[in-house]
């Protein structure tokens, strides 16, 4: 148990449908972030909220939607996806300098565009 | 461009010392981390170097040469439950930052 908390764990969807991953933590950590973890190639950074402000968007697709409501929650809404974006989604939190501070996961997302 | 290069695959005995090679080219440099990540679980934090030389923590060491862009992860004592995949990622410049390497699969035999 690494205080990080994602659900679903695994979900199944068509290009067509709306789905959201939801991810807590319970550290009262302030900086919460998105990883893509695909097989045969390195963890990327998808996106990064700093005290519920956006301050990383590393080139993701806009059918990818983060939403961070509070400092302990963060989504990723997901819409018209293509089947290369089946991937293992990480969250991940932080405290203080995000380049310090080592970074708690969650178990992911597994995620399966049909 | 962001570039971090780790063995694929690496394989040992329980008992055994292994060590997990990294070498990185990144704009930036804010530390070095290792993470363990064993098989359908979250990757879990194991050291950070951000000066030279080497940090231990138990079995468990991690050494960084930041003239030489590279780094080591050591596991001493091997034992069944270190097989995992060993991920090296850099701190780079921008804030949020962190370059991951593939990972090594690290397989222990008995």
């Amino acid at each position: 148990e690494t205080g990080v908390t994602q659900t679903p764990r695994h979900l199944v969807m068509g290009m067509t449908n709306k789905k959201s991953l939801k991810c807590e933590q319970h550290l009262g950590h302030n900086a919460m972030y998105w990883y893509k973890q695909s097989a045969k190639k390195p963890l990327e950074l998808m996106f990064v909220y700093s005290l519920e402000e956006r301050v990383e968007n590393n080139s993701v697709p806009s059918r990818f939607s983060p939403e961070c409501p509070n400092s302990s929650h963060l989504f990723l809404h997901l819409h018209t996806l293509q089947p290369e974006d089946s991937a293992l989604y990480l969250c991940a939190s932080s405290q203080g300098q995000i380049n310090t501070g080592e970074l708690f996961f969650g178990e992911g997302s597994r995620l399966t565009v049909l | 461009g962001q570039n971090i290069d780790q063995p694929t695959e690496m394989t040992a005995t329980e008992g055994a010392i292994v060590q997990i090679n990294c070498t990185y080219q990144t704009s930036g440099f804010n530390g070095l981390f290792w993470y363990q990540q064993h098989a359908g679980e979250a990757p879990t934090f194991l050291s950070y170097n951000v000066l030279d030389g080497l940090e231990e923590k138990g079995r468990f060491s991690s050494f960084l040469s930041r003239s030489k862009g590279y780094s080591y992860l050591l596991l001493k004592e091997l034992q069944m439950k270190d097989s995992a995949s060993y991920l090296c990622a850099v701190g780079g410049s921008t804030l949020g930052r962190l370059y991951f390497g593939r990972g090594t699969q690290l397989t222990v035999w008995p």
